[in-house]
This record gives structure tokens, sequence and C-alpha cells, in this order.
């Protein structure tokens, strides 16, 4: 197994722009997490989803974020308008019953 | 809200030491209590998941404990080696798969 894969694995960009990260879960798992990583807060839980439906998203910063999750191989983090506070690590992870499995991460750097 | 809060915040060793470090959890409305190992510029892998008082898990050198009664899991590295310098981060979930991830513990293990 591949394990999660994302994408880009860093990205930079200017304020004002939109960002697009992208997460392939694990085969047949049904839980799929989005956390963001910074030197300030560590490591918060953005949104999660079970079996593509969203679950909590009371972590999403604000409503410059949004998450979706069409199918079960596939979500995306939206951020409209980027600004420099977003810069951070952006993780994927999902789990089956418990215990998560984490992606590499993306690197956003906001100019 | 909930807290978890792990000690020390940073440890320093040598390699042959045993050490432990404690993670602090409201206890709750307790679910799962999970360890993960987080190595510089990688993403973190699970450890452990552990959800009854009085779990005892192990893996190699590397086992916890639980106690949900008083909110605190101990996590030991017994013969510490340079390899397993890491940050040692421990998250708590009261169902729901809402993970609050405590600060994490750096590891630091001199050869």
């Amino acid at each position: 197994d591949a394990g999660v894969i994302q994408s880009p694995r860093h990205e930079v960009t200017e304020m004002g722009q939109e960002v697009t990260l992208r997460c392939k879960p694990i085969s047949g798992h049904d839980y799929l997490f989005w956390y963001r990583q910074t030197m300030m807060r560590g490591l918060e839980l953005l949104i999660y989803f079970n079996n593509n439906v969203p679950i909590d998203d009371s972590g999403m910063p604000e409503d410059r974020f949004s998450a979706k999750m069409p199918n079960a191989s596939f979500s995306t983090l939206k951020i409209q308008p980027s600004e420099p506070r977003d810069s951070a690590v952006y993780f994927c992870a999902s789990s089956l019953e418990a215990g998560q499995f984490f992606g590499p991460g993306t690197r956003l750097t906001v100019l | 809200i909930l807290n978890v809060e792990q000690s020390p915040q940073s440890l320093h060793v040598q390699e042959g030491d045993s050490t432990n470090f404690t993670c602090s959890f409201p206890s709750s409305n307790f679910y799962a209590l999970h360890w993960y190992r987080w190595e510089t510029a990688k993403s973190p892998e699970a450890l452990f998941v552990m959800t009854l008082n009085g779990d005892e898990k192990k893996k190699g050198r590397i086992s916890a404990t639980l106690n949900t009664k008083e909110g605190y899991s101990y996590l030991y590295i017994k013969g510490s080696q340079p390899e397993d310098s890491a940050t040692y981060l421990c998250a708590s979930n009261t169902g729901g798969f809402k993970t609050i991830f405590g600060a994490g513990t750096r590891l630091f293990v001199k050869a």
C-alpha cells in the first residue's frame, strides 16, 4: 500500500491566491483528517470526514478555508484567498478503526 | 476545553539510558489515547493506541501504560539509541475521532 498520498509536497504562492491541497487516503479507510502544523500552535485538527461526510469542522480557522471529500479516495483542502499567516505544513491522515496514518504533508508558503 | 499536556518538553539522554515521559489528559469522556513518533521532516508514525484503564502496550524497546481514572499515560524507552531521537506526541480523543494532540516531548539521544 502506498500510504496516504498528498500533493503537492511544497507550494509557494502569493497572498490573495487560491491554494488547493490534495489528499488520497489509504484504500478502505473510512476516516479522513486534515491537520495544520505550525511552530506556534503545534498540530491542530482542522476537519475530519467519516464516509466522505464532514463530521467536525470546528477547527477550520475561518471562512477562507474549505474542505471537500467527493469520494472515498480523494479530498481537497482549499484556501481562498490565502494569507501569509496560512503558511504551515498541512497533513492529511486516514484511519479505519484506531490509529491514524499520516501523509507526508504539504509545506505551504504564502508570500 | 480539552487539554493534553506532555512533559518534559525536551529530554537529552546518553545512548543506553532508559527514559520515560508523561502525557496527561482530562479523564472525563475518555475514548482513546494515541502515541506517535515524529521524526524531523517526516510525518507522524503511530506507535500505540490504548483504550482501557491499565492497558500496557509494547513495541520493541518502547512501551506505554495508561491510567484513564487519573488521566495520564507514560511512554518508556529502554536502552535509548540515537535512532530513537524524535518528537513523541500523545493525543487524546473523547470519541467521534476528534483527536487533540499534546505539544510533544523532543528526545535527543547522544551516541
